[in-house]
């Protein structure tokens, strides 16, 4: 069955150091992608998208990339600070255009 | 002031019990959803609404009931709960237009069924 999954649940990295978060999807029928943030008590938060025509996208300090041969997404976060603790999810489309399949999120702990 | 609320934030319930926990939301959008997110299963839909008129079951609808009061509303009943229904719920709003699968989410409301 369609299935969106993060290959570590728990990534630890140094202050200042930059982070890369992983994700796994199943459905080829797939054409967005979203990665969210959740902080610890809150909802999840957007953090920056792609669609399947694309290999990358950078944001603010964000960078996803999309390899669609091997089926794979990752969140990369530079120079990554306190502030960036929290649980990272993907998820993608499926065959919809309104409803997201999640993965089951990595946490990020920061060491100082 | 938040863009989707959640009411209650917290609650304890006894099991056989109805419960309601209510979604408000200032967007303006047509899409409302409810998740639940239970540890290691990330979030799985319960029900999704395109409007008022339109309700629709998602992946984990059994035991759950919603109702589309009006665009900005949308609540989740549980009829009759019971413990494996303890977990943090969210409500989720999704517009029509630009990202059309970005959704906002409200702050959550952690359900505990004894």
């Amino acid at each position: 069955g369609e299935s969106v999954g993060l290959h570590l649940p728990t990534l630890s990295v140094q202050e200042g150091d930059n982070s890369i978060i992983n994700c796994a999807y199943s459905n080829s029928a797939s054409d967005y992608f979203i990665w969210y943030k959740q902080e610890s008590g809150k909802g999840p938060q957007f953090i920056i998208d792609i669609r399947s025509n694309m290999d990358k996208r950078q944001g603010q300090r964000v960078t996803v990339l999309l390899n669609k041969t091997v089926k794979h997404l990752s969140l990369q976060i530079a120079a990554t600070q306190p502030g960036d603790s929290a649980v990272y999810f993907c998820a993608e489309n499926g065959d919809s255009n309104y409803q997201l399949i999640w993965g089951a999120g990595t946490k990020l702990i920061i060491k100082p | 002031d938040a863009d989707v609320t959640q009411t209650p934030r917290n609650r304890i319930t006894k099991t056989g019990k109805r419960i309601m926990l209510e979604c408000s939301q200032t967007k303006g959008h047509d899409r409302m959803y409810w998740y639940r997110q239970d540890p290691g299963l990330g979030l799985r839909l319960i029900y999704y609404s395109f409007d008022v008129k339109d309700i629709n079951k998602g992946e984990i609808s059994d035991g759950y009931s919603v109702s589309r009061q009006a665009q900005a509303k949308f609540s989740l009943s549980l009829e009759s709960a019971i413990p494996n229904q303890t977990a943090l719920y969210f409500c989720a709003t999704s517009g029509t237009s630009g990202r059309y699968n970005e959704q906002f989410f409200g702050p959550g409301t952690r359900l505990t069924v004894l």
